[in-house]
């Protein structure tokens, strides 16, 4: 069965330092994966998605993530953070028929201290 | 253009009554998923729908719980008798198809509480 393992529920950085959000993946075939993001009262939304093409994945907010199949590893990382970041990451792989399934993480908290 | 909506935003309702929960897609996507968001289970599958095919009702936690989609476009989420472990964030996504990799796009859910 396909699951997702964040490895930090909270993580906190200083404004302007980086950001690395861990998350390995546990997927009988090669998976797709995801990263989202719920601001709080907010929606979720997507920040990147991993669908077999490049390894290095770039999304919104100048956030990006490594897929590295060897590590079953689908990090996302920043290089500056920012006070906006404040927010919950979720890690998430497909799974089910047609990839129909999200299979979430429990989530990591960002918090970015000023 | 408009993205999900959901309908109620918030809904307090006594245990043991039943309780319908509504989900507007985005026009023209063909697939649509429930998920629920509480604090011990996290971010959990209920339902999926894509076009006229057999929904995949795998995630469904019991038999009080039933969904329905109707002229392939809105959706409405049924708790029967609930209980207070129903108490959670009901949030709805869809998507264009459900090939490998679509993204899915999440309304901004309802918030279920059960007293």
């Amino acid at each position: 069965a396909q699951s997702v393992t964040q490895l930090d529920s909270h993580v906190s950085v200083s404004e302007g330092t980086p950001v690395l959000l861990r998350c390995n993946y546990s997927s009988s075939y090669s998976p797709s994966l995801f990263w989202y993001v719920q601001h709080p009262n907010k929606g979720l939304q997507l920040l990147l998605k991993y669908t077999s093409a490049a390894t290095l994945v770039k999304g919104i907010n100048g956030f990006e993530a490594e897929f590295k199949k060897s590590e079953t590893s689908f990090h996302l990382t920043k290089p500056s953070a920012h006070m906006s970041d404040a927010a919950e990451y979720f890690c998430v792989v497909t799974a089910g028929r047609e990839g129909n399934k999200l299979v979430f993480g429990a989530g990591t908290i960002l918090r970015v201290k000023s | 253009g408009a993205g999900v909506s959901q309908s109620p935003s918030n809904k307090v309702t006594e245990k043991g009554k039943d309780v319908e929960l509504r989900c507007d897609p985005i026009s023209g996507h063909t697939a649509l998923y429930w998920y629920r968001q509480s604090l011990g289970q996290g971010l959990e599958f209920l339902i999926y729908f894509q076009g006229n095919s057999a929904p995949d009702k795998s995630g469904l936690p019991s038999d009080r719980f039933s969904a329905e989609r109707t002229g392939g476009s809105v959706s409405t989420l049924t708790i029967q008798r609930t209980q207070q472990e129903d108490s959670a964030v009901y949030l709805c996504a869809s998507s264009l198809g459900a090939a490998w990799g679509g993204e899915q796009y999440f309304g901004p859910g309802t918030r279920l509480t059960v007293t």
